[in-house]
């Protein structure tokens, strides 16, 4: 049971470059999220998909799309990146709202550097 | 206007002692959800502790118990018997109903705990 695993771990892109950020879990979750997380800063919500098939904006949508391919993967695509989004960038899954502890599970993150 | 404040920056706290960190929140839904999650120093969330806003006695998990003082909308973290490991960045999070039955968290900025010997 891996949990939740993103790839890369450490990404370098240059400016009006464009990669997707993969995550994938294996707990059967419903919901999954993306999040980003900036020096000093707590982690602002990007984008979440509630259940396969949907997905919505969350604070700080802009510059980004997703995907949610199946229950088990939700990908972060970066179309053309820019410097302001050099961040740290985590997934997470979580099971239904009622669930005992409504835990959100974060994968490992991937540290993104625009030059 | 935020909606999670941390108003501790950074603390330091001897080995041994018991220590506080402090979160408000804000929220006009009645149903919502407050975390704390731990980030050591290699970078990944660990969940330490969750308070539904419906509970009626404060949450406890091993060293870890929220103080959770609904009125004054204050979920402060405490720390029993520090370690050294618990030397890490600190965050409290809130948990509120979205579109579909997502729940996306929003973060404070977090506290930065060091734990001395």
């Amino acid at each position: 049971n891996a949990g939740v695993t993103q790839t890369p771990k450490f990404q370098v892109l240059k400016t009006g470059q464009s990669m997707t950020l993969q995550c994938a879990q294996d707990m059967n979750h419903n919901s999954m999220y993306w999040y980003r997380q900036d020096p000093g800063m707590g982690l602002r919500l990007i984008y979440y998909s509630a259940s396969e098939g949907t997905t919505d904006k969350g604070e700080v949508p802009n510059g980004y799309n997703v995907s949610r391919l199946n229950k088990r993967e939700f990908s972060l695509r970066l179309e053309s990146a820019a410097p302001s989004q050099t961040s740290v960038y985590f997934c997470a899954s979580s099971p239904p709202i009622g669930r005992a502890g409504n835990e959100q599970f974060f994968g490992p993150g991937t540290r993104l550097t625009v030059l | 206007a935020q909606k999670i404040t941390q108003t501790q920056p950074g603390m330091f706290v001897q080995e041994k002692e018991a220590v506080t960190l402090d979160c408000t929140y804000d929220t006009s839904d009645p149903s919502y959800g407050l975390f704390w999650y731990k980030q050591p120093s290699s970078g990944e969330m660990i969940f330490l502790i969750y308070q539904g806003s419906y509970d009626q006695q404060n949450a406890t998990e091993g060293r870890y118990s929220l103080n959770f003082q609904k009125a004054r909308k204050s979920a402060n973290l405490v720390i029993s018997a520090s370690q050294l490991g618990d030397s890490a960045m600190y965050f409290c999070a809130m948990r509120e109903r979205r579109g579909g039955g997502a729940d996306g968290l929003t973060f404070g900025k977090g506290t930065h705990l060091i734990i001395q010997p």
